[in-house]
């Protein structure tokens, strides 16, 4: 089966560099994914890694280490509008086509 | 624009109702998705289909059934089989490179 793990809330100051984390298990792993979702909205996507390393887009930066089943979500300057769910997906590569598995989200709370 | 269109965005129904759920894409995508989510949890897969004419289940098909006669149009029906109806329905179309777009979703009540 598929499991993903991340942790339910954090809270970090408005300026300030959060990490979320994301550790998994799959049987077919061809990718992990981020999603933000803001209350009562639909998911957006953020970013998508295939291969270990880096990933930057602006604010948001992700990690994959496919060795150690582990990612993570690197949000910099953190605005108050960055106040959201944040979700990791593990793309499945099933002979049945893609299937993603989501995570049950991180709630990000950012103080002022 | 582009993008993915869900209708209605409120749905109320009483319990042993089937009710369908509508799912229109305009972005050209062939994979598209279905996914429930409950209050604090994560999106699981109902259904998903790859291409025209063609769908698999996900984790949770169960009382749930989909049809995909056209590639912009994915709709979802609940049947009175699903135990626990309620919940927010996200309906998603994928890029090749497997970046999701998601529609604003259908909120069900069943009662």
């Amino acid at each position: 089966g598929q499991s993903l793990e991340q942790p339910s809330e954090v809270t970090a100051v408005e300026g300030a560099i959060v990490q979320i984390n994301c550790t998994y298990q799959t049987s077919g792993f061809y990718g992990l994914s981020w999603y933000q979702q803001h209350d009562g909205g639909a998911p957006t996507f953020l970013s998508y890694n295939a291969l270990d390393g880096l990933e930057e887009t602006g604010r948001f930066s992700s990690f994959l280490s496919r060795s150690d089943s582990y990612g993570y979500l690197l949000l910099q300057e953190l605005q108050m509008k960055d106040s959201a769910s944040y979700f990791c997906a593990v793309r499945d590569g099933a002979l049945t086509g893609n299937q993603f598995y989501f995570g049950t989200g991180t709630s990000l709370t950012v103080i002022p | 624009d582009g993008g993915i269109t869900q209708s209605p965005k409120y749905l109320f129904r009483k319990e042993g109702q089937n009710v369908t759920l509508s799912c229109e894409q305009n972005l050209n995508h062939d994979a598209m998705y279905w996914y429930r989510q409950d209050p604090g949890q994560g999106l699981r897969l109902i259904y998903y289909s790859q291409i025209v004419n063609d769908f698999q289940k996900g984790d949770i098909a169960e009382g749930y059934s989909v049809s995909r006669e056209k590639k912009e149009s994915f709709p979802l029906t609940v049947t009175s089989a699903q135990k626990n109806p309620t919940a927010f329905y996200l309906c998603a179309s994928s890029t090749p490179d497997h970046e999701q777009y998601f529609g604003p979703g259908t909120r069900l009540t069943v009662t």
